[in-house]
């Protein structure tokens, strides 16, 4: 089954303690992306990937980091987490940047962050 | 900078008739704009999309989006609301102006939508 999986989906943590989300698509897409959730605020884009090794920041980076050293797998990690970074967070995919591909994203099942 | 607008936070509408969630958007050049549809627990889906041709776009659940040039909008529709249909809805546009020459995807607040049965 095409999917993007995220672990974990649920995860309480104290300020400062470095944590990584997990991102996996068996897709092949060479597109993907981190998003946050907040109330009233929609998404927000973090990081994005456009291939392996190639990473550009989106409009809410500061506090998070990325890497994507292998295509299927695009980690974000959170250095030393602040209670502002409790969030719902979502990765998706896309199949590639190049026409005649549009851009449609596909979302993994969102990570509940609570940092206290 | 490219922009999307939901004005309406929540949309009540009864069960078999029309639904309509509003979207507005601000783009240099031609847009491409989406729906997406988020249910409880769930991540975002895909809904339907605009890249160019028709005016109206059809999509999925029965679901159809009217483009509009001159009044920069891209309104969601059904003709008859599911009580199935109630979920958070979700507009975008996508933004070419990433530095590694990519696209990012913004998207509005997002607009609840409750079908009464």
């Amino acid at each position: 089954e095409a999917q993007v999986t995220q672990n974990p989906r649920y995860l309480i943590t104290v300020t400062g303690k470095k944590l990584t989300v997990t991102c996996s698509q068996n897709m092949n897409h060479e597109y993907m992306s981190w998003y946050r959730q907040d109330p009233g605020l929609g998404l927000r884009q973090i990081y994005y990937s456009m291939n392996v090794e190639v990473t550009d920041k989106g409009d809410v980076p500061e506090g998070y980091k990325v890497s994507r050293k292998e295509k299927r797998n695009f980690p974000l990690i959170l250095e030393s987490p602040s209670p502002n970074q409790t969030s719902l967070y979502f990765c998706a995919s896309s199949l590639s940047v190049a026409a005649p591909n549009t851009g449609e994203l596909f979302f993994g099942e969102g990570s509940r962050l609570t940092v206290l | 900078a490219q922009s999307v607008a939901q004005p309406e936070d929540q949309v009540n509408v009864a069960e078999g008739n029309p639904l309509t969630v509003k979207c507005t958007y601000s783009v240099s050049g031609n847009p491409y704009l989406f729906w997406y549809v988020q249910y409880p627990n769930r991540g975002l889906q895909f809904l339907l999309k605009y890249i160019t041709g028709d005016n109206l776009v059809k999509g999925s659940y029965g679901f159809e989006a009217e483009f509009n040039k001159s009044q920069t909008s891209f309104h969601l529709k059904k003709p008859s609301a599911l009580v199935s249909d109630s979920a958070l809805y979700f507009c975008a546009v996508r933004d070419m102006t990433g530095s590694t020459g990519g696209f990012k995807t913004i998207f509005g607040a997002g607009t609840r939508l409750f079908v009464k049965a």
